[in-house]
């Protein structure tokens, strides 16, 4: 149990066009999904917290305009990359919690973003 | 100082060998710690999840935690070149609803 998507899982886009990455939750309804982004060898850095339903929190220092962030079902989110540059090039990942354990995160295997 | 503390690495260790992964954390709140594994180009991978104190044994991994120290371990018995990966500790307050603080990850090879 506790399975999480993403798809893709890699995309390669031209600079200063939008990219759509999508979060699901397959076997368990999640409360809040998680956004992370990961450089390589470094450890995850979270983006933005979403409850279904709500607007997105997001953390110190990332533009919520250029990530926008919707959680409209309790088993799906998706994060858009807006107007993305070579410098948004990351791993994307998402996390859910549900109910069984609140306190933990179950990932997804992330989104490889190339932007050229 | 960072909140939660873990050595990077890389740890070498030859196929069989006993491996012992550590963080220290500094916030006394945390209550719930949790290891996550996490393959080259993948998503992290929830391994353990332990509230009290002691340990808590799955199969070839044991995770131990000792509050009054603010240390926490995991041991990987008999390990594999399969077990080469990324492990990251992470740490919750109790009833903290959305908020996990991560280690930066040990970096963990074994070799055959």
């Amino acid at each position: 149990g506790a399975v999480v998507s993403q798809h893709p899982s890699w995309v390669i886009c031209k600079s200063g066009t939008s990219v759509k990455i999508e979060c699901r939750s397959l076997d368990f309804q999640a409360t809040t999904m998680f956004w992370y982004r990961q450089f390589p060898k470094q450890s995850l850095m979270l983006m933005a917290t979403s409850n279904e339903g709500s607007k997105a929190t997001y953390e110190q220092g990332v533009e919520k305009d250029k990530f926008l962030i919707n959680h409209a079902s309790l088993t799906l989110s998706t994060l858009t990359v807006t107007s993305a540059h070579p410098e948004d090039s990351s791993f994307y990942i998402c996390s859910a919690r549900g109910t069984r354990r609140p306190d933990t995160q179950y990932f997804g295997p992330g989104t490889r973003l190339t932007v050229l | 100082q960072k909140e939660v503390e873990q050595d990077p690495g890389p740890l070498s260790v030859p196929e069989g060998a006993i491996v012992s992964l550590n963080c220290t954390y500094s916030n006394s709140a945390f209550q719930y710690f949790m290891w996550y594994r996490q393959y080259s180009r993948k998503g992290p991978e929830l391994l353990m999840y332990t509230y009290s104190s002691g340990n808590k044994e799955d199969g070839r991994f044991t995770a131990q935690v000792d509050k009054s120290s603010k240390y926490i371990s995991l041991f990987i018995r008999d390990s594999q070149p399969s077990d080469s990966a990324t492990y990251l500790c992470a740490m919750s307050p109790k009833n903290a609803g959305n908020m996990l603080t991560f280690g930066g990850g040990t970096r963990l090879m074994v070799k055959p």
